[in-house]
C-alpha cells in the first residue's frame, strides 16, 4: 500500500504564509484532502479535490499539486490555525484510504 | 446537517473483541457517493484508516488488520458497525467514524465525523 509523507512541525510567525507538504506515488493519481485537528477535538476537512473549500472555510487557505507532492497553504497564518495536520489520499492499488503522519503546525 | 454518533464499550479486555457501532442522522447511508468509514488514533499519534463500507455492503480494510477487522452496514438502521477480535493494549485509541464523500471524487473527502470515542484494552 502507498504512503504519505509529512513534515512531522512546521513553524510560522504570525500574519506570514506558510506551507505543508504531503509526499506520496499516490498523489500523481489522487487528490490530497486535508484535515485540521485542535487538541481534543475531531478532525475537520479544510480542503479536498482540486483546490476545493468545504463551507466556512476561509479563501487564505489553498490547495495545490505537483507530481508526487501536494501542498496546503495558509497565508496570514492566524492564531487559531495553531493545530495538527493531515493529508489523506486514496492507495493507488484500490479503494484504500491513507493518511499521512501529520504536521503539527506553530504560529509564533 | 449530518450527524454520527459512536457507541460502544470505554473498556475491553486483551484478547476480546472490540465492537462500536456508527449511527448515522441526518441523512442516509444508503448514499451512492459514501463510503462509511472509520478512522482510529492512537493517543499522542496520527490518524490511521481501519476500514470504509459502502451501503451495497462492499468493504474495504486496512491490510494490516484485514485478519482482525469486520465493518458491516445496517441500512434499516442507518448504522453502520466495527468489530475488532483479538485487541491487545495496541489498539488502545479514539475511534472515529466518518463519512467519506470520496465516491466522486479522485481522491478523499471525509466530510463528516463523529466526535470519537476511547477504546482502552485492559485487564
Amino acid at each position: 500500500s502507498s504512503e504519505l509523507t509529512q513534515d512531522p512541525a512546521v513553524s510560522v510567525a504570525l500574519g506570514q504564509t506558510v506551507r505543508i507538504t504531503c509526499q506520496g506515488d499516490s498523489l500523481r493519481n489522487y487528490f490530497a484532502s486535508w484535515y485540521r485537528q485542535q487538541p481534543g477535538q475531531a478532525p475537520i476537512l479544510v480542503m479536498y479535490g482540486r483546490d476545493k473549500r468545504p463551507s466556512g472555510i476561509p479563501d487564505r487557505i489553498s490547495g495545490s499539486r505537483s507530481g508526487n507532492t501536494a501542498s496546503l497553504t495558509i497565508t496570514g497564518a492566524q492564531a487559531e490555525d495553531e493545530a495538527d495536520y493531515y493529508c489523506s489520499s486514496r492507495d493507488s492499488s484500490d479503494n484504500h484510504v491513507v493518511f499521512g503522519g501529520g504536521t503539527k503546525l506553530t504560529v509564533l | 446537517q449530518l450527524q454520527l454518533q459512536e457507541s460502544g464499550p470505554g473498556l475491553v479486555k486483551p484478547s476480546e473483541t472490540l465492537s462500536l457501532t456508527c449511527t448515522v442522522s441526518g441523512g442516509s447511508i444508503s448514499s451512492s457517493s459514501s463510503y462509511w468509514v472509520w478512522i482510529r488514533q492512537t493517543p499522542g499519534k496520527g490518524l490511521e484508516w481501519i476500514g470504509s463500507v459502502f451501503y451495497t455492503g462492499s468493504t474495504y480494510y486496512k491490510s494490516s488488520l484485514k485478519s482482525r477487522v469486520t465493518i458491516s452496514a445496517d441500512t434499516s438502521k442507518n448504522q453502520f458497525s466495527l468489530k475488532l477480535k483479538s485487541v491487545t493494549a495496541a489498539d488502545t485509541a479514539v475511534y472515529y467514524c466518518a463519512r467519506d464523500e470520496g465516491v466522486a471524487v479522485a481522491g478523499t473527502q471525509i466530510d463528516y465525523w463523529g466526535q470519537g470515542t476511547l477504546v482502552t484494552v485492559s485487564s
